[in-house]
Order: C-alpha cells, then sequence, then structure tokens
C-alpha cells in the first residue's frame, strides 16, 4: 500500500521568501511518480511539478522545485520567491509503480495550506 | 495544452433529482478518467476510474448504482448522481490522462475545474 504524508498543518511565509512545503511517502514499489499539486480557493487542482523515482537530478518548474531525498523518502516542495497568488492548498501525491498504464491512480496526501502575507 | 473542463460549475438541486456532470478533455484524448470527490478543507477522494468503452472500475465503498459513470468517447466522461440527497453534497473534480503520453511525466493527471453539487 501506498501512503503520503503531509503533517504541516498551515504553513505562513512573508512575500518574496521562500518556502518548504513537507512531503513524505511510503512504497514498497521500486518505480514510482511523485507529484505536487495547487489548489487556489476557486477549487481547481494545478499540476505544479513530477518527479520520478529513477530521475537523478530534482526537478524544477520556474519557482518550483522538488527537493527528492529517495533514501528518506521524502519529496519536499520548495517555492522560491513567494507571490500573494501562491496562497492555496497543496497536495503532494504518488503513482505507485503497480498502476502504471490505463489505471494509473494517484495517492493523495491531506494537503498543506500556505499563507503568504504581503 | 492538457485543458480538462467540467460543466456545471455549480449545480442546486431538490433531493431526489438526479444530476449529470460532465468532464471533457479539451486538447487531448484520454481514454482513461478519475472522479474525485472532496469535502470541505480535505483531501481527495478517488471515487472511481473511468474507462472509455467499457464499465467504470469504483473504489471500495462507492454505490456504483448511485454513482453512474459513461465514458463514451475519448475526450468525455459523464457523472451522474442518481436520486440525489443532501449528504451527496460535496466538491466533485475530474482528472484524465493524455493516451499518448506514457511513463514518467506522461502519467500526470489533468484536473478539470470541478464542480460544487449542493442538495437542498
Amino acid at each position: 500500500a501506498q501512503k503520503i504524508t503531509q503533517t504541516q498543518p498551515g504553513m505562513f511565509v512573508q512575500e518574496k521568501e521562500a518556502v518548504t512545503l513537507d512531503c513524505t511517502y511510503d512504497t514498497s514499489d521500486q518505480s514510482y511518480g511523485l507529484f505536487w499539486y495547487k489548489q487556489p480557493s476557486s477549487g481547481e487542482m494545478i499540476f505544479l511539478i513530477y518527479q520520478g523515482s529513477y530521475d537523478e537530478q530534482n526537478a524544477t518548474e520556474g519557482r518550483y522545485s522538488l527537493n527528492f531525498q529517495k533514501a528518506r523518502k521524502s519529496a519536499n516542495l520548495v517555492i522560491s520567491a513567494s507571490q500573494l497568488g501562491d496562497s492555496a492548498m497543496y497536495f503532494c501525491a504518488m503513482r505507485g509503480g503497480l498502476n502504471t498504464g490505463a489505471n494509473s491512480k494517484l495517492t493523495f496526501g491531506k494537503g498543506i495550506t500556505l499563507s503568504v502575507r504581503p | 495544452g492538457a485543458v480538462v473542463s467540467q460543466h456545471p460549475s455549480r449545480v442546486i438541486c431538490k433531493s431526489g433529482t438526479s444530476v449529470k456532470i460532465e468532464c471533457r478533455s479539451l486538447d487531448f484524448q484520454a481514454t482513461t478518467m478519475f472522479w474525485y470527490r472532496q469535502f470541505p478543507k480535505q483531501s481527495l477522494m478517488l471515487m472511481a476510474t473511468s474507462n472509455e468503452g467499457s464499465k467504470a472500475t469504483y473504489e471500495q465503498g462507492v454505490e456504483k448504482d448511485k454513482f453512474l459513470i459513461n465514458h463514451a468517447s475519448l475526450t468525455l466522461s459523464t457523472l451522474t448522481v442518481t436520486s440525489a440527497h443532501p449528504e451527496d453534497s460535496s466538491f466533485y473534480i475530474c482528472s484524465a490522462r493524455d493516451i499518448l503520453k506514457r511513463g514518467g511525466s506522461g502519467e500526470t493527471q489533468y484536473f478539470g475545474p470541478g464542480t460544487r453539487l449542493l442538495v437542498l
């Protein structure tokens, strides 16, 4: 079984500063994928970044980077130069090796609320 | 690219009526779409996997006769909440994967904007 753990109840960051959102996972699969999604108050789920378990380098997408520590089973999201529009709920998710192909289910964490202060 | 739409965005209905929610992939084809339910301040709960041309696969505890799923084409899946009751009030959101992309980030699910259902 796969499990995603996001324990930070809520995070606050000053505008223009960097912030790290924690995510740990548990899986017995050798091959898996990790995703981060952003959900603003409007409700839409916005894909941010992907990290494959065999990727040697940490993924980066603009202001988003993923601090992937495989041995520790952690996949923390780093947002640099925070903006007011970054205030949202952030979900970490995993796709396991056994669920590839047509039925690629995602397992989601509980999410973290990020508030950016002006 | 990778845009998913949902309709309606918001619906209010009377108890006992049925509500249909549409999920469309606008610029890609999807043999598989996923339907989730989300309560306020909580995570997404997968309800079912919708497969084009075949029956949906429901998660444990989800009533398939209550939540009817039809995936009639490579770009459209519908979720019908039959005989809706107030406890069915929730945020329903669908996602889809691009049929042409395989492995790695190709497994990314793209989400629709969601549908807020309120049953009175």
